[in-house]
């Protein structure tokens, strides 16, 4: 069975607060993704990576980086946390490009409020 | 930027046949469509995922329009367990890779 596992379910940060959230696979998947779910808006796509230590830009970038060092983790940064960033993350992993042919394995995710 | 619309919640009643249908007018050629599954306080799950025609599997079927504009996903014979929210999923035209979601379809299995 594929395992993707998240560092945290819960999260409380404060404002400008730096904050990191780690996504770990064991299934030796090239791709991994971070994602946001809000209500009424799904889940768009933040960042994802197709192999270590290359990222590209999803949806909505803006206010987030991202962290592939090795294989199995990828870790989502949030360089000073706001209000807005509130929000449920989830982290999958897929065998190949998920819009091409590939199933994504999700996390439990993280729900993060930001004070 | 392509766009998916599903309808936000729909209601059903345990054994019949239910049909949620994602719009998706600006699929790319080589993109598949996906749907997958999501219950309360868990990620997304895969139920099934199709090119074009007609897929099926151990829990649902998918169709697919010839001009890929749409798709429907049908779980036949419902049971209380098939409560969940229901995402479409393609890839994006534009010039960069992107994966849409769409905003999800309630679906409420009565007993």
């Amino acid at each position: 069975d594929v395992k993707v596992t998240q560092s945290s379910r819960y999260l409380v940060k404060r404002t400008g607060e730096k904050v990191f959230l780690e996504c770990v696979q064991d299934m030796d998947h090239e791709n991994m993704f971070w994602y946001r779910q809000d209500p009424g808006l799904g889940l768009r796509l933040i960042y994802f990576s197709y192999d270590v230590k290359m990222k590209e830009k999803g949806d909505i970038p803006e206010g987030y980086s991202v962290s592939r060092e090795k294989k199995e983790r990828f870790s989502l940064i949030l360089e000073s946390a706001s209000t807005n960033q509130t929000s449920m993350y989830l982290c999958a992993s897929s065998l190949s490009l998920a819009g091409r042919g590939g199933e994504q394995f999700f996390g439990p995710g993280t729900r993060l409020t930001v004070l | 930027l392509a766009k998916t619309t599903q309808p936000i919640s729909m209601d059903s009643y345990e054994g019949q046949e239910v049909n949620i249908t994602c719009s998706h007018n600006n699929i790319a050629t080589n993109d598949y469509i996906t749907w997958y599954q999501q219950f309360p306080s868990q990620g997304p799950r895969f139920i099934i995922q199709g090119y074009k025609t007609k897929v099926t599997n151990e829990v649902a079927s998918l169709f697919i329009p010839a001009d890929r504009k749409s798709s429907t996903l049908s779980l036949p014979r419902v049971s209380l367990s098939d409560t969940a929210v229901y995402y479409c999923l393609v890839g994006d035209m534009g010039s960069s890779y992107k994966l849409i979601f769409g905003s999800g379809t309630r679906l409420l299995v009565r007993p």
